[in-house]
């Protein structure tokens, strides 16, 4: 079955130190993208990568980092630069050969900063 | 500024009810708008709407976009509890490439 699997689904980490989450897709999606959702806040953008090698930043891109070395793999580093690291995260992807505006999600990975 | 507002944010009816739900969007470089439906985790996809006036369905579900006015309403008839979730809406920019963005959800509790 295609899908995308995020890991680990929760993570307990210390302040100060960093965590990066895993994305992995065998959708064979072009673009790939990282959310971050709080209570009452819906899905805000965090990072999304078009291509292999390449990736922009969202509107909440301070204190984390990505890297898409590989089509099917977009992991997210939480770094301890970011000062309220707690929340759900979603990765999600989509085609862009032909235009669909349909994001598939992961089932999402829970950080708690202890 | 929101590009995307829902309402209400958070709403608790009985089985039975209809509801609707709104989405209100920026008109800047529209090219389509979603709703997702997301229970405990992963948001999982109801609607694309890209035309005015034409109403999708999907058994109890239903949705219309009103590119004039600038929204789009999720209407839920004969609620059940299985429909207790977060719905959110989704402004789709005219480029294939370009994120989503989206509002910041209506909490729908459906209580026997």
């Amino acid at each position: 079955d295609g899908g995308i699997t995020q890991s680990p689904k929760y993570l307990f980490r210390k302040e100060g130190q960093n965590v990066t989450l895993s994305c992995e897709q065998n959708l064979n999606h072009d673009a790939m993208y990282w959310y971050r959702q709080d209570p009452g806040q819906g899905l805000r953008l965090i990072y999304y990568s078009q291509i292999v090698n390449d990736f922009q930043k969202g509107d909440i891109a301070e204190g984390y980092s990505v890297s898409r070395e590989k089509k099917e793999s977009f992991p997210l580093t939480v770094t301890s630069a970011q000062k309220n690291p707690t929340a759900f995260y979603l990765c999600a992807s989509r085609r862009t050969s032909v235009y669909t505006g349909e994001l598939f999600f992961g089932e999402g990975s829970r950080l708690t900063v202890l | 500024e929101d590009k995307v507002v829902q309402s209400p944010l958070s709403l608790v009816v009985h089985e039975g009810d209809t509801v609707t739900l709104n989405c209100s969007y920026e008109v800047t470089n529209f090219r389509s708008l979603l709703w997702y439906k997301q229970e405990k985790k992963a948001p999982t996809f109801l609607f694309m709407l890209t035309s005015s006036g034409i109403e999708k369905k999907s058994g109890r579900l239903s949705s219309i976009l009103d590119k004039k006015e600038l929204f789009s309403i999720l209407n839920i008839t004969a609620t059940q509890t299985g429909d207790s979730a977060i719905y959110l809406c989704a402004w789709g920019p005219n480029s294939g490439n370009t994120p989503l963005v989206f509002g910041k959800g209506t909490r729908l509790s459906v209580i026997a």
